[in-house]
């Protein structure tokens, strides 16, 4: 049981080149999300999905792009990369209650990817 | 605005003392509270829950409580050790699914032996 993988965990890109960083989980996990850490900011979610075909923005969407076509899968595009957006990735996910049921499961979260924009 | 606030950036303490962080928030209405630990170059990790009609909970060394008049969660680490030393971050759940989180920035807990 690997949880949640995130690749690659380091990356160095130019302004303007695009990239994906890569999340994977083996929970059967209906809710995946990424955020970004920086330093004096702490984590803001980025994109989140409630399940396969589903996706919805969170708090500091702009510049990227998400896509949810697996339970297993969800992968963060980058579409031209900008200095502003070096940080460290964290990619987590937990189960998700039925609509009307409540429900409070822990956020499982990957190591992280961390991307530096030059 | 709405806002989330751990109170220190840093706390450093002797080995066996007892260790308290603090949660404050404004203008939510958290259905249930989060505590984590995070270690450098390294995700952040589960530790503990609370629920909004629940004043307490323990886990082995660990202990939350929850005031949701106070807007308030204190999570208390009893007889630390140096191996505690990390970066503990709470984080608010603002919908029943579980899936809302808003994160504080965390608190540094450094412990000396």
């Amino acid at each position: 049981n690997a949880g949640v993988t995130q690749t690659p965990k380091f990356q160095v890109l130019k302004t303007g080149q695009s990239m994906t960083l890569q999340c994977a989980q083996d929970m059967n996990h209906e809710y995946m999300s990424w955020y970004r850490q920086d330093p004096g900011m702490g984590l803001r979610l980025i994109h989140y999905s409630v399940g396969a075909g589903i996706t919805d923005q969170g708090e500091v969407p702009n510049g990227y792009n998400v896509s949810r076509s697996t339970t297993e899968d969800f992968p963060l595009r980058l579409l031209s990369a900008a200095p502003s957006q070096t940080s460290v990735y964290f990619c987590a996910s937990s189960y998700s209650a039925p609509q009307g049921v409540s429900s409070n499961q822990p956020q499982h979260f990957g190591d992280g990817t961390r991307l530096s924009i030059l | 605005s709405q806002k989330i606030e751990q109170n220190s950036e840093a706390l450093n303490i002797q080995e066996g003392k007892t260790a308290t962080l603090t949660c404050n928030y404004t203008n939510y209405s958290p259905a249930y509270l989060q505590w984590y630990r995070q270690d450098p170059g390294r995700g952040p990790v589960f530790l503990l829950l609370i629920r909004e009609n629940e004043k307490e909970k323990r886990k082995e060394r660990l202990k939350v409580t929850f005031d949701t008049t106070l807007k308030q969660s204190l999570f208390h680490i009893t007889a630390s050790q140096p191996a505690d030393s990390a970066t503990y971050l709470c984080a608010l759940v603002l919908n029943q699914a579980g899936t809302a989180l808003i994160f504080g920035k965390g608190t540094t807990l450094s412990v000396s032996s």
